[in-house]
Order: structure tokens, then C-alpha cells, then sequence
């Protein structure tokens, strides 16, 4: 059955405020890997944690270390350039089989 | 410069068409991955590779095949082309099976008709 489940499926954001994203996961999962894909279809890769926490600029993710059940992509001070889709990806500590959710389409406006 | 790269980058075929999408990477990884993804499915795994001669199967690999010729080089082959393999296409290289980080090509879009 489905592994990955992300949240929200959809965000519309205004410019300047923050936001966060989830995926949270059936089973325990070893590390994550989070992407932006742009109107084009490029896939680009935010970041990969096996766990912790890790930003860049006004990005930060994190990787529940205890669990490994959940991750969050938090997204600070939200720009026009942020819209796009955003997966996650998942290997199953169980399995070693990386899973992807289905994404959250996010558009940010003036 | 990209380290993995895709050809062609979009494709129409009709059903029945024959169809080989390529995939190269210089990043030196030993695995390779193609995925299709499709609206409310996220990206889906279709065959992968650990190396020159290798080939394992993915989750949907049905009406797939797949070669990697070299480390650089693996290709999917679409010998019936279905209109249900209208899909996008990406290829993914990385150091190791599924948990190191993964590095996407660009694309291949394929309409079947």
C-alpha cells in the first residue's frame, strides 16, 4: 500500500509569509529526499537527510530522528519563485525501496 | 554541465510504435533508475540497474524493457507502445541503491496516440 502520504495537496501562499509541508510515512523510513519541480518538469533536488535537520537559505527540512515517521520541508518568507510542485522521497528502512508522494502544488502570489 | 542528461526530450508515437528513450550520467554512479510519473501518482519505478549489464525490476515495469550497456548508459525500450505509456519520463543516477541521494535528468515526455 502507499507508504508516503504528503500534506497539503495544494497551498497558496502570499509573498513574504511562511509555510510548511509534510509527508508522513506507514512505515520507518531510513533518510528522505525532498524536490521542487518547476513549470518546465525539472526535477530539483532541495534535500536529502538520513536525519536531522538541514536549511539553505529559506529553506529548512527536517527528518524525524526518533521515529522516522515524518519529515517537513518549512518554507520561510515565501517568493514567486517557490511555486512549483514538491515531493518527497522515501527509502523504507524495511525494504530499501525509495518511495515518492504524490506531491503538494504550491503557488505563491503578490 | 549536467551530470545526467536525457534524449530526446520529447517524443510522439503512435500505438504499436517502437520507442528507446536514453539516459546518460557522468556522475560515476554504479545505479540508475527510470521512473514515469503521472498525475496523482508521484514518480513511479520502472526498472533499475547497479551496473554495466545489469537489470533489476521496478514496481511497474510492465511493457518495459531496459539495457545499460555501460556505467554511463541505460536506455528504456517501449517494443508496443500503449497510450497508456503517455507519461513523463525521468532517468536518476546515485552512488548507491535508493537511500543515497538521487539525481534526476531532465525529462522525456512521450505521447503515445
Amino acid at each position: 500500500g502507499d507508504q508516503v502520504e504528503q500534506s497539503p495537496s495544494a497551498l497558496s501562499l502570499h509573498e513574504g509569509t511562511d509555510s510548511a509541508l509534510r509527508c508522513n510515512f506507514t512505515t520507518t523510513m531510513r533518510s528522505v529526499q525532498w524536490f521542487r519541480q518547476n513549470s518546465r518538469g525539472s526535477l530539483i533536488s532541495l534535500f536529502y537527510l538520513a536525519s536531522g535537520t538541514k536549511e539553505n537559505g529559506r529553506l529548512k527540512s527536517a527528518f524525524d530522528s526518533k521515529e522516522r515517521r515524518y519529515s517537513t520541508l518549512h518554507i520561510r518568507d515565501a517568493q514567486l519563485e517557490d511555486s512549483g510542485t514538491y515531493f518527497c522521497a522515501a527509502e523504507a528502512s524495511n525494504t530499501d525501496k525509495v518511495v515518492f508522494g504524490t506531491g503538494t502544488r504550491l503557488q505563491v502570489s503578490p | 554541465e549536467a551530470a545526467v542528461t536525457q534524449s530526446p526530450r520529447n517524443k510522439v508515437t503512435v500505438t504499436g510504435g517502437n520507442v528507446t528513450l536514453s539516459c546518460r550520467q557522468t556522475n560515476s554512479h554504479n545505479y540508475m533508475y527510470w521512473y514515469r510519473q503521472d498525475t496523482g501518482h508521484g514518480l513511479r519505478l520502472i526498472h533499475y540497474s547497479y551496473g554495466a549489464g545489469n537489470l533489476q525490476i521496478g514496481d511497474v515495469p510492465d511493457g518495459y524493457k531496459a539495457t545499460r550497456t555501460t556505467q554511463e548508459d541505460f536506455f528504456l525500450l517501449l517494443e508496443l507502445a500503449s497510450p497508456s505509456q503517455t507519461s513523463l519520463y525521468f532517468c536518476a543516477s546515485s552512488d548507491h541503491w535508493g537511500g543515497y541521494e538521487q539525481y534526476f535528468g531532465p525529462g522525456t515526455r512521450l505521447t503515445v496516440l
